[in-house]
């Protein structure tokens, strides 16, 4: 499958542990987009990053959140202190050319982050 | 403030017949837009694009229709069959700013093709 990759699928935690998202892009992509679906919504954009680098995190809120995509590896998004408004679909997306190019992004299947 | 808005949830048509899915948006700086359809538990898998240089986009049984006046698009889909049964979302870009990356998507509209 050489498709965008996200693990876990599922993933519970309790309210004020962390959770890790993790997303492995198309290779050879190295443009890595978060995007965030809650429930009866729209996907909502979060942050962009190239390798080692954040472009935009705009989309992601200042406390509790933060992503990156080092050298190797895949791209992280982290949430610490989880609380239950943190329950969502988080996708992952990646394209093959910088922006300024209408390319369409490539989705993972997402990861289901529950907050007990 | 909803930029991209899917004013209809859902739809349900028969299978062989159009389906006509429509989508409008508020932001004029959009010029690049998409069509994202989404099965249940997976991620959205794009389907088609148009530039607002064009008013027409077709790609087999899939047209995007783009009436930039009206701030309107359209997604036709013809004839439909029961594997397009799914969500559709469509999402839209600005070029203006270098941050035509951001994908603005709406709610999305819930399509069923009856056999």
């Amino acid at each position: 499958n050489a498709g965008v990759m996200q693990n876990p699928r599922h993933l519970v935690r309790r309210r004020g542990q962390e959770a890790r998202l993790r997303c492995s892009p198309v290779k050879g992509h190295s443009h890595v987009y978060w995007y965030r679906q809650l429930p009866e919504e729209g996907l909502k954009f979060m942050v962009y990053l190239q390798k080692e680098n954040i472009i935009d995190e705009s989309g992601m809120p200042k406390e509790r959140f933060s992503a990156e995509f080092p050298k190797e590896g895949p791209s992280i998004l982290r949430i610490q202190q989880v609380v239950r408004g943190d329950s969502a679909a988080y996708f992952c997306a990646s394209s093959p050319v910088p922006p300024g190019y209408n390319q369409p992004q490539h989705f993972g299947d997402g990861t289901r982050l529950s907050i007990l | 403030d909803q930029q991209v808005k899917q004013n209809s949830p859902s739809l349900s048509v028969q299978e062989g017949r159009i389906s006509i899915l429509n989508c409008d948006y508020t932001n004029s700086m959009f010029d690049y837009f998409l069509w994202y359809k989404k099965y249940p538990a997976e991620g959205p898998t794009f389907l088609i694009s148009i530039s607002s240089i064009k008013d027409k986009n077709e790609d087999g049984r899939f047209t995007v229709f783009l009436n930039k006046s009206a701030k309107h698009l359209s997604l036709h889909i013809v004839p439909s069959q029961p594997g397009d049964s799914a969500v559709y979302f469509c999402a839209a870009s600005a070029k203006s700013g270098g941050s035509n990356y951001k994908l603005t998507f709406g709610k999305g509209t819930l399509l069923t093709v009856n056999p």
